[in-house]
Order: structure tokens, then C-alpha cells, then sequence
């Protein structure tokens, strides 16, 4: 039991919609990072949060944003949905900001885009 | 050439064979290493952690690091049916707001 639970579990939307996937991390976790794995890949780094704002950032367009709440749980945002964001997004949380701690994820959003 | 190279596999090992899993990396700036095991439609479940070089054991998983030849193995001994999953390493530089870097992960079948 990982303690990170993501929904939806699975969704398909149509290409230029936008979507809202969450991610309720374990109580005490302020940092929350958002990774999304393509089929046969291995998961990519979008964002990190601490403590409600936006602590790192990978090679992924402005489209993609998130939110931070005080109740630990988070968002991700993707605006202007494109064919190749279809894949899982996986959420995972660890208790502080230090670096290299290791992460616990969810068991992702499958996300499609026809 | 890709950060961290990992041979996607598939392997396939009759139940009982010791297993080697291994990935290379180009950043000698990592200094966590990690070993995430994934089942099919679940998220990556971290097996094993290691910090800098050196052996880490934990029942029959063994996670070895050797940083001046950039090179991680994981070693599966007594591999059961449970074991078939896709393993991916990961690691890190450790510092605030970065990323952890993934292989592309192998997949690994152990029949009975």
C-alpha cells in the first residue's frame, strides 16, 4: 500500500480538450511530483511541488501545469490535448524536499487521446 | 546517447534461475540508485535504494552499484512466477526539485 491514490483510473478525451488528472498524497508528504510514462517507456519527470508552488520542472510544454493544495493533494492540468499525451500519469509523494529521497507512487491516470 | 540505457528485454528464465538486470548511465553526477518493479496497469513499486556505490541485499534481491564504470545490476535469486513484471532503474542526483531518470525498464517472464 503506497498511501498515493490517483483518479481517474482511466479516461479518454479528444484532441484539443483539456483534462484534469488528481493525486491524493500520503498525510505529511509536502512534496508531490507528477511523471508520465508512454507505452514501453520509462516514466518521465513533468513537475515537482512543495509546499503549493512548483519546485522543478522537466522538458514538458507550459499546456501542462498543476496545483498544490494544503490538504496534500494535488492536480495535474493538461490544456490543448495532443495524440502523443496518451499514456499513464503517475503521481508520487515523498515527506520533505531534499533530493533523492525515494519515490512512492500511485498506481497512475491511463489517459487517451483520440 | 540517452542518460540512463537499459535493455528493454524481453528476458525469459524458467522458475528457480538467478536473475541479472543491468542498465548504464552517462551522468556521473548521480548518486541515488533505484530499482522500481511494475506489473501490468499498476505504478512502479520501489524494490530497492541505494546511495553511492557498493552491494545493498534484501531477501533474494541484490542491488549492486559500481559508479566508476556507471553501472548498475540487480540480481533476482530462487526467480519465482511472482517475479514476472517490467523492472526499471532509476536514479539521481540528489539535489532539490530534480528529476529521477528512468531506464525504459525489461521485462521479465519466470515460467513454472
Amino acid at each position: 500500500e503506497t498511501g498515493v491514490t490517483q483518479s481517474p483510473t482511466h479516461l479518454i478525451k479528444t484532441r484539443g480538450q483539456q483534462v484534469t488528472l488528481r493525486c491524493s498524497s500520503q498525510s505529511g508528504h509536502n512534496t508531490v511530483s507528477w511523471y508520465q510514462q508512454a507505452l514501453g517507456q520509462g516514466p518521465q519527470f513533468i513537475f515537482q511541488y512543495y509546499r503549493e508552488e512548483e519546485n522543478g520542472r522537466g522538458n514538458f510544454p507550459p499546456r501542462f501545469s498543476g496545483l498544490q493544495f494544503p490538504n496534500y493533494s494535488s492536480e495535474l492540468n493538461v490544456n490543448a490535448l495532443e495524440l502523443d499525451d496518451s499514456a499513464l500519469y503517475l503521481c508520487a509523494s515523498t515527506p520533505g524536499r531534499q533530493g533523492g529521497s525515494p519515490l512512492h507512487f500511485g498506481n497512475g491516470t491511463r489517459l487517451t487521446v483520440t | 546517447q540517452k542518460e540512463v540505457e537499459q535493455d528493454p528485454g524481453p528476458l525469459s528464465v524458467p522458475e528457480g534461475a538467478i536473475v541479472s538486470l543491468n542498465c548504464t548511465y552517462s551522468n556521473s553526477a548521480f548518486q541515488y540508485f533505484m530499482w522500481y518493479r511494475q506489473y501490468s496497469r499498476k505504478g512502479p513499486e520501489l524494490l530497492m535504494y541505494t546511495y553511492s556505490s557498493g552491494n545493498k541485499e534484501d531477501g533474494r534481491f541484490t542491488a549492486q552499484v559500481d559508479k566508476s564504470s556507471k553501472y548498475i545490476s540487480l540480481f533476482i535469486r530462487d526467480s519465482q512466477p511472482s517475479d514476472s513484471a517490467t523492472y526499471l532503474c532509476a536514479m539521481s542526483v540528489g539535489q532539490a526539485g530534480t528529476a529521477l531518470i528512468f531506464g525504459k525498464g525489461t521485462t521479465l517472464s519466470v515460467s513454472s
